[in-house]
């Protein structure tokens, strides 16, 4: 079974730019969740789609959005970026069965913004 | 707001010495997962603990829950240089995490030789 895919996989881009990102879960998955991770805040929960609706959003300015599509793939999207948004940002999936919630991971987008 | 600690932060580790990861959260939960990440690499589920006194164990690690406590541990049996990673401990809500994870802060273990 093939497991969460993430595109790209790096990408650098310069401040005031707009980036976005792709998120394939694992067959059957219909929860997306994304992380930022960085080295001073560490994990930290961005939002978290199922069923092409939002259903819990961290806090995360507006620039930060996402959107689910009917084949359960994902994207977020960052506008006008900036320095601190330079991170590891993390996609995982999972059934969401009876609320359980056991998250997979992807090997993550290594955002660089300069 | 839920909190989720962990404690050491960084664990220098001999090889075959045991040692302890201890994770505290704040709020009531039953629903704990530890994970692994290797540098510059993802997470890896590790284990999911969903009732107070559930015991988990895969070769040398051994999970543990504490839900009156709002503790959960992982424990290294004689460590091996494999398992040099950073580990976290995450906590959701049932029924209003909705996808959310609270991650601890992660504790990077090094064993050495």
């Amino acid at each position: 079974k093939a497991g969460v895919t993430q595109t790209p996989r790096y990408l650098i881009k310069t401040r005031g730019q707009q980036v976005t990102l792709s998120c394939s879960p694992i067959s059957g998955h219909r929860s997306v969740s994304w992380y930022q991770q960085t080295p001073g805040q560490g994990l930290q929960f961005l939002f978290e789609y199922f069923s092409e609706t939002q259903r819990n959003k961290g806090n995360f300015p507006g620039r930060f959005s996402g959107r689910q599509f009917s084949n359960s793939r994902s994207e977020m999207n960052v506008s006008t970026l900036e320095l601190g948004d330079s991170a590891l940002y993390l996609c995982a999936s999972s059934l969401d069965y009876q609320g359980y919630n056991e998250q997979f991971f992807g090997p993550g987008t290594r955002l660089t913004v300069l | 707001e839920l909190k989720v600690e962990q404690n050491p932060l960084f664990l220098s580790m001999q090889e075959g010495k045991n040692y302890t990861i201890y994770c505290n959260y704040s709020t009531t939960s039953d629903r704990l997962y530890w994970y692994r990440q290797d540098p510059g690499k993802s997470l890896e589920s590790l284990f999911v603990l969903l009732s107070n006194g559930a015991v988990k164990q895969e070769g040398r690690l051994m999970a543990s829950l504490d839900t009156k406590a709002r503790l959960s541990t992982l424990h290294i049996t004689a460590a091996v240089h494999d398992l040099s990673a950073t580990y976290f401990c995450a906590v959701d809500l049932k029924g209003t995490s909705y996808g959310k994870l609270t991650f601890g802060q992660g504790t990077i273990l090094t064993v050495h030789p």
